[in-house]
Order: structure tokens, then sequence, then C-alpha cells
């Protein structure tokens, strides 16, 4: 079966800190995406990053990036300089390539940036 | 902006009564839809997966005679909640893919937030 594990349902940091986001998961495909998403109290999920399976060059969107060890099958997000906006919840997820499309996700880690 | 939309953001009806929640891909052409329900605090659920012009695949333990997903058009989705009762309250999402494999075209709706009385 295909899982997500977070296990930080809640961190809490100083603006302008560097936070650190785990994730694992498990699969025995090898072609998939992975992803971040943010969920803030509007409740819109907005990608925040996401990695192909197949490349070993980790992704990176200004203050955000990951580290993908795939034999690890670890998937962290490190959010730089953080901001009080950055203040969600915060998914992990994957999606099996050329499967049906389904995301699996984890169960969330709630993320408070504090002034 | 928004590439997809949901129809209504909210909705508050009586136990009893049948409620229908669009959602509709704005710029694209979504071959497959999937409907999400999720509870204050906790992951999104998948429902279903609906794709255009066939019948919706709904996830174990979802009853599909009581969410009636129709997928009649590449643009629009739609999720009803028959006969819903206060248990049915929840956040729900829809999330629209686009032909071919590309993961960038998909997109989560802003979701709808039903309460039964």
């Amino acid at each position: 079966a295909q899982t997500v594990t977070q296990s930080q349902p809640e961190m809490s940091v100083q603006e302008a800190e560097t936070v650190t986001l785990s994730c694992t998961y498990d699969t025995s495909e090898s072609n998939y995406y992975l992803f971040w998403y943010k969920q803030p109290p509007s409740r819109q999920m907005i990608l925040v990053i996401r990695q192909e399976a197949y490349k070993q060059q980790n992704a990176t969107e200004n203050r955000f990036s990951v580290n993908f060890q795939k034999a690890a099958k670890s998937f962290s997000l490190k959010i730089s300089d953080s901001q009080l906006g950055d203040t969600a919840m915060y998914f992990c997820a994957f999606i099996i390539m050329n499967r049906d499309d389904k995301i699996i996700f984890g169960k969330g880690t709630r993320l408070h940036i504090l002034p | 902006g928004a590439v997809v939309s949901q129809h209504p953001s909210r909705v508050i009806c009586k136990s009893g009564t049948s409620v229908k929640i669009e959602c509709r891909s704005l710029d694209f052409q979504a071959t497959t839809m999937f409907w999400y329900r999720q509870f204050p605090k906790q992951s999104l659920m998948l429902m279903a997966t609906s794709n255009e012009g066939s019948k919706a695949t709904y996830e174990q333990g979802v009853e599909k005679d009581k969410f009636l997903i129709n997928h009649a058009s590449l643009t629009l989705s739609t999720l009803t909640v028959t006969s819903a009762h206060p248990e049915d309250s929840s956040f729900y999402i829809c999330r629209a893919v686009s032909m071919g494999r590309d993961t960038d075209t998909q997109y989560f709706g802003p979701g709808t937030r039903l309460t039964v009385l």
C-alpha cells in the first residue's frame, strides 16, 4: 500500500528562522511525483513545491527547498527565513506516474510562525 | 487567477435536503476530477474519481447513492449530497486534472463548506 507519514503534527518557530518539516513515504513504484501543499486558514490548497522522483537534484522554490532521499523514501521541506504568512497546514503527498492520478496525502503538519 | 472554481463556497441546509456543489475548470479541460472531504484539522480524504462521460469510481466506504457525482463535460463536475444529515457537514474540495500525464495541470478548487442543521 502507498502511504505518506508526517511525524510532526504541529510545529512552532519564530519569524525569520528556518524550519524543516519531515515526510516519509512508502511505495514499491519507481516513478512518481512528490509534492508539498500548503493549506492556509482560507483552506485553499496551494502547491508549494514538487519533485520528480527520477531527478536527483533537490527542487527549490525561493525560500522553500526539499531534501529528497529516494533510497530512504524521505522528502523533507525546508522553509528559510520563515514569514508570518507561512503559517498553515502543510501536506506531503505523491502521485504514481502513469497510473490513476490519485494523490496520496500525509496527515499534515500544522506550522505556526510566531512574531 | 483561479483556474478551478467551486460553487457555492458555503452552504447551510436543513437535514433531509439535497445540496449540489459544482466544480469548474476555468481555462483547461479536465478529463478527471476528484472529490475530497476534509474534517477539521484532518487531511483530505478521497471520496471519488470522476471521468468525463463515465460513471464515478467511489472509494471504499463512500456511499455512491448518497454522494452523487456527475461529470457531464470537460469543465464541470457536480457532487450532490442527497438527504443530507448533520454528519455530512464537512469541507468538500475538488481537484481537476487535465488530459495527458502532465501533473503540472492539476488544480484544487477553493472548497465548499457544508453545514447541515
